[in-house]
């Protein structure tokens, strides 16, 4: 079965903090997400991954970097961390489909972390 | 205009009921499209995939229009635990562009 696992559920931080979100698929999928969630906004795309050390700006990726060493583990690092990061983070990861007669295929979440800045 | 647009509902609706949603795009290079439910303060789970023929999962149908533009979920004899917010998905660049709609919130009352 599909696995996609956040290393957290809940994270509490302190304004300017360095904060690391890890997430690992075990699927071998090429393609890695993340989003955050807010109410009333739905889902943006933070960055996203396509390639081992391969990463592609999304709609806001202002405040966020991210890492991808292994094909497996994508991580999202907020540099110095400010209240308006308070919000769901969700990853995601997807099959890369070579063809444009193939369909794609679709994502598949983790859990999600809910992170507090404060 | 937002690239996938859905009613955000909320749709009220009593048990047994039949309820349909409504999902347009107007990027005409979409190349796949799916329904994905997602319960309050969960992750989205992937409901279906959507295909041109149309495609049916117990009760739960999918249809697609690609030349209006338009998807549609038809839920039939509605459940309880069918309460959730149900969000039309539509990918291009060769699954690396999914976009989200907004969702449309549906609550199945007792």
């Amino acid at each position: 079965d599909v696995k996609v696992t956040q290393s957290s559920r809940y994270l509490v931080k302190r304004t300017g903090e360095k904060v690391f979100l890890e997430c690992v698929q075990d699927m071998d999928h090429e393609n890695m997400f993340w989003y955050r969630q807010d109410p009333g906004l739905g889902l943006r795309l933070i960055y996203f991954s396509y390639d081992v050390k391969m990463k592609e700006k999304g709609d806001i990726p202002e405040g966020y970097s991210v890492s991808r060493e292994k094909k497996e583990r994508f991580s999202l690092i907020l540099e110095s961390a400010s209240t308006n990061q308070t919000s769901m983070y969700l990853c995601a990861s997807s099959l890369f489909v070579p063809t444009s007669r193939d369909r794609d295929q679709p994502q598949h979440f983790g859990d999600g972390t809910r992170l507090s800045i404060l | 205009r937002k690239e996938v647009e859905q009613d955000p509902g909320p749709f009220n609706v009593p048990e047994g009921a039949t309820v349909a949603f409504n999902c347009t795009y107007s990027n005409s290079a979409s190349q796949s499209f799916f329904w994905y439910r997602q319960d309050c303060r969960k992750e989205p789970k992937l409901l279906m995939s959507v295909y041109s023929s149309g495609n049916e999962d117990g009760r739960f149908t999918a249809q697609l229009n690609r030349a209006s533009q338009y998807i549609s979920l038809l839920i039939r004899d509605s459940k309880l635990s069918d309460s959730a917010t149900y969000l039309c998905v539509v990918t291009h660049n060769y699954g690396q562009n999914f976009v989200f709609g907004p969702g449309t919130r549906l609550s199945v009352l007792p």
